[in-house]
């Protein structure tokens, strides 16, 4: 199974906002809305925020939000702080498997 | 509170064999389909293996198909990985993961569970 493609990295300070993308191919991102993102600190298990492309979980932040076009899905987080410094992931339902498949992951840092 | 509980990783030698446990609390296991989910020192995530809530349907990652095999006893509010053949790039830690809807939609998560393979 082919991974999605997400930057390596990505840095902002305080109170900005970044973008982190996650691109695909038509038999997962392009074709299907079953795209989420998980939030991971060093140490913790993965943290569900954006599911549905576009929904957040109960008790997450509305500081994360997330959106799709075309084959590439992204994950949008404003008034950054310093807690959201974490490795982001997203992950997608494929048609060309019968398991999902994640992104390569990106380091956030907040400078 | 909902909560997943993994058990049985540990050292094994290459091709040798375990079982991993997963025992879910706070909430009703029979509703859910469950996942496994694998994460190797320092890398990325990999969705491992997939069941559905009936134990209906079971599905896995090129790199553990015909190797691994995951089922579940609602009974017992519990699911189990049986782990054959293992490799040293098995070497992982390895989640219980509950699906919210079906479409590899982690909600829930374990501690995780260390899998080491060396020789």
């Amino acid at each position: 199974q082919s991974a999605l493609t997400q930057p390596a990295s990505v840095s902002a300070s305080p109170g900005q906002s970044i973008t982190i993308s996650c691109t695909g191919t038509r038999s997962d991102v392009g074709t299907y809305n079953y795209v989420s993102w998980y939030q991971q600190h060093p140490g913790k298990a993965p943290k569900l925020i954006i599911y549905d492309v576009n929904n957040r979980p109960s008790g997450v932040s509305n500081r994360f939000s997330g959106s799709k076009s075309g084959n590439t899905a992204s994950l949008t987080i404003s008034g950054l702080q310093a807690e959201d410094e974490a490795d982001y992931y997203c992950s997608s339902y494929t048609s060309s498997s019968t398991i999902g498949v994640f992104g390569g992951g990106t380091k956030l840092t907040v400078l | 509170e909902v909560q997943l509980v993994e058990s049985g990783g540990g050292l094994v030698k290459p091709g040798g064999s375990l079982r991993l446990s997963c025992a879910a609390s706070g909430f009703t296991l029979r509703s859910y389909s469950m996942t496994w989910v694998r994460q190797a020192p320092g890398k990325g995530l990999e969705w491992v293996s997939f069941i559905t809530s009936s134990s209906g349907n079971m599905y896995y990652a090129d790199s553990v198909k015909g190797r691994f095999t995951v089922s579940r006893d609602n009974t017992k509010n519990s699911l189990y990985l049986e782990m054959n053949s293992l490799r040293v790039d098995d070497t992982a830690v390895y989640y219980c993961v509950r699906d919210l809807k079906g479409r590899f939609y982690g909600d829930v998560w374990g501690q995780g569970t260390t899998v080491t393979v060396s020789s």
